[in-house]
């Protein structure tokens, strides 16, 4: 079983909200773990859009609106990426990431599709 | 912050390149530079890091093959790829920190 499972797609309409969640493998508490997220379209690199660990450390990237935002959820051991007032240009990949044992380890992705 | 990747290019299994990413804008001695890289149509798959401290880890699947380093002078970071597999054929992208990427450089490993 992967560390991080991600959905492979997520569809939702222009104006809603998305939750992208980032589950992590029973057995490693997420409560531990800084979660990064990143946007990625196509023909781009990645770009950061936030770490969260809890509400008093988190941080958004530079340039990043404030709809975009982290959270856990630890009944679910998953990291939250919630994009709120969805917009056709949040229309992308997106990737969360963990360091464990000294290493990055990504999530698969999943693509969002606005609709 | 700017990070520019070369190297990248067409090799053969089993042979070697040398990626650059040369930085502007900060030091690389002072923050940890990784390389991410992605398969085609793939996910991000981290490769290797190399500390402020000057420390290095390196993925499983690249242990022992690359090598990650750093110029101060030319405040450039490298990975030195050797014995190179079809499945190391990716684009593979600097990352300073866990915020900044550059753009990129593809390498595709084919006889």
């Amino acid at each position: 079983q992967a560390v991080l499972t991600q959905p492979s797609s997520l569809s939702a309409s222009p104006g809603a909200s998305a939750s992208l969640t980032c589950t992590l493998r029973r057995g490693i508490n997420v409560g531990t773990y800084r979660i990064y997220w990143y946007q990625q379209k196509p023909g781009s690199p990645p770009q950061y859009l936030l770490r969260y660990t809890s509400d008093s450390d988190k941080q958004q990237g530079s340039g990043v609106p404030s709809r975009f935002s982290g959270s856990k959820d630890a009944s679910a051991n998953a990291g939250i990426l919630l994009i709120s007032g969805l917009q056709s240009e949040d229309e992308a990949d997106y990737y969360c990431m963990i360091w464990r044992n000294s290493a990055w380890v990504f999530g698969g992705g999943t693509k969002l599709t606005v609709l | 912050v700017h990070l520019v990747e070369s190297g990248g290019g067409l090799i053969q299994p089993g042979g070697s390149l040398r990626l650059s990413c040369a930085a502007s804008g900060f030091s690389v001695s002072n923050d940890n530079l990784s390389w991410v890289r992605q398969a085609p149509g793939k996910g991000l798959e981290w490769v290797s890091i190399i500390y402020s401290g000057g420390g290095t880890d390196y993925a499983d699947s690249v242990q022992g093959r690359f090598t990650i380093s750093r110029d101060s002078s030319k405040n450039t970071v490298y990975l030195q790829m050797n014995s190179l597999r079809d499945e190391d054929s990716a684009v593979y992208y600097c990352v300073r920190g866990e915020d900044y990427w550059g753009q990129g450089t593809l390498v595709t490993v084919s006889s």
